[in-house]
C-alpha cells in the first residue's frame, strides 16, 4: 500500500460546527504532515508529527486541533472555523524525520474545505 | 526572503516538445533536498523526481529530468517528449534538514498547459 487516504474528499461546514478530517497510511511512515492550501497558492505548513508527537505547529489559530492517535493516523479537528479557512488541506507522510535520503513526501489527494 | 523561487507562473508547451521550468533557491545549509511535485486540477500532490545537495549527478526519472547547478543555486525542470497528461501546477520545493525541524518549502509553482 504507498497510499496516503484523506476522508472525506468535499466538506461543507458552518461557523459554529464541529467536524474532522481524517488521513491514513500503512507505509510505515514515521512523519506526517497537515497542510493547507489556497487556491492557485503554493500549499503551507501547518503541522509536523513525528513519531506520533507533535513537532512544529506552524502558529496556527487554536480552532485548528492536530491529532495523531496511532503510527498510520492523523486526524485534524476543525470548531468555529472562519470562511477564509475554506481551502484544500492536504495531508502528508514520509518515511522519516532526518537524513539525506530521497524523504519525499506522499501526499493524499486532499480534502476540500468549505466553510459557509 | 524568498528561499524557493519559480519565475514562471504559466508556460505553453507544444505537445511531444520538451520544456524546462525553472526553480531557484537559497540556503546557507549543507544538506538539502531538492524536489518537484506535479498538481493536477483533481488537487493531489504528486511527487516527480529528487535532488540531494551532495549528489553528483543530475537526476532522472522516465521523462523528468533535474538540471541541478548547485553554484548557482538552481534545480530546473525538464520534461521531455510533453504529453496532455502533462498539464497541472508544478512546485519546485526544499527540504532544510537541522537538528529537530525538517520541513519542505515550496515555491509559487508554474501552471503548465501542453498544447494539442
Amino acid at each position: 500500500d504507498t497510499e496516503v487516504t484523506q476522508t472525506p474528499k468535499h466538506l461543507v461546514m458552518g461557523m459554529t460546527n464541529k467536524k474532522s478530517l481524517k488521513c491514513e497510511q500503512h507505509m510505515g511512515h514515521r512523519a506526517m504532515y497537515w497542510y493547507k492550501q489556497k487556491a492557485k497558492k503554493p500549499p503551507e505548513l501547518m503541522f509536523v508529527y513525528s513519531y506520533e508527537k507533535l513537532s512544529i505547529n506552524e502558529s496556527v489559530p487554536s480552532r485548528f486541533s492536530p491529532e495523531c492517535p496511532n503510527s498510520s493516523l492523523l486526524n485534524l479537528h476543525l470548531h468555529a472555523l472562519q470562511p477564509e479557512d475554506s481551502a484544500l488541506y492536504l495531508c502528508a507522510s514520509s518515511q522519516g524525520f532526518k537524513g539525506r535520503s530521497n524523504n519525499g513526501y506522499t501526499f493524499g489527494s486532499g480534502t476540500r474545505l468549505t466553510v459557509v | 526572503a524568498q528561499k524557493i523561487t519559480q519565475t514562471q507562473p504559466g508556460m505553453f508547451v507544444q505537445e511531444k516538445e520538451a520544456v524546462t521550468l525553472d526553480c531557484t533557491y537559497d540556503t546557507s545549509d549543507p544538506s538539502y533536498g531538492l524536489f518537484w511535485y506535479k498538481q493536477p486540477s483533481s488537487g493531489e500532490m504528486i511527487f516527480l523526481i529528487y535532488q540531494g545537495s551532495y549528489d553528483q549527478q543530475n537526476a532522472t526519472e522516465g521523462r523528468y529530468s533535474l538540471n541541478f547547478q548547485k553554484a548557482r543555486k538552481s534545480a530546473n525542470l525538464v520534461i521531455s517528449a510533453s504529453q496532455l497528461g502533462d498539464s497541472a501546477m508544478y512546485f519546485c520545493a526544499m527540504r532544510e534538514g537541522s537538528s529537530g525541524t525538517y520541513k519542505y518549502i515550496f515555491g509559487t509553482g508554474t501552471r503548465l498547459k501542453v498544447l494539442a
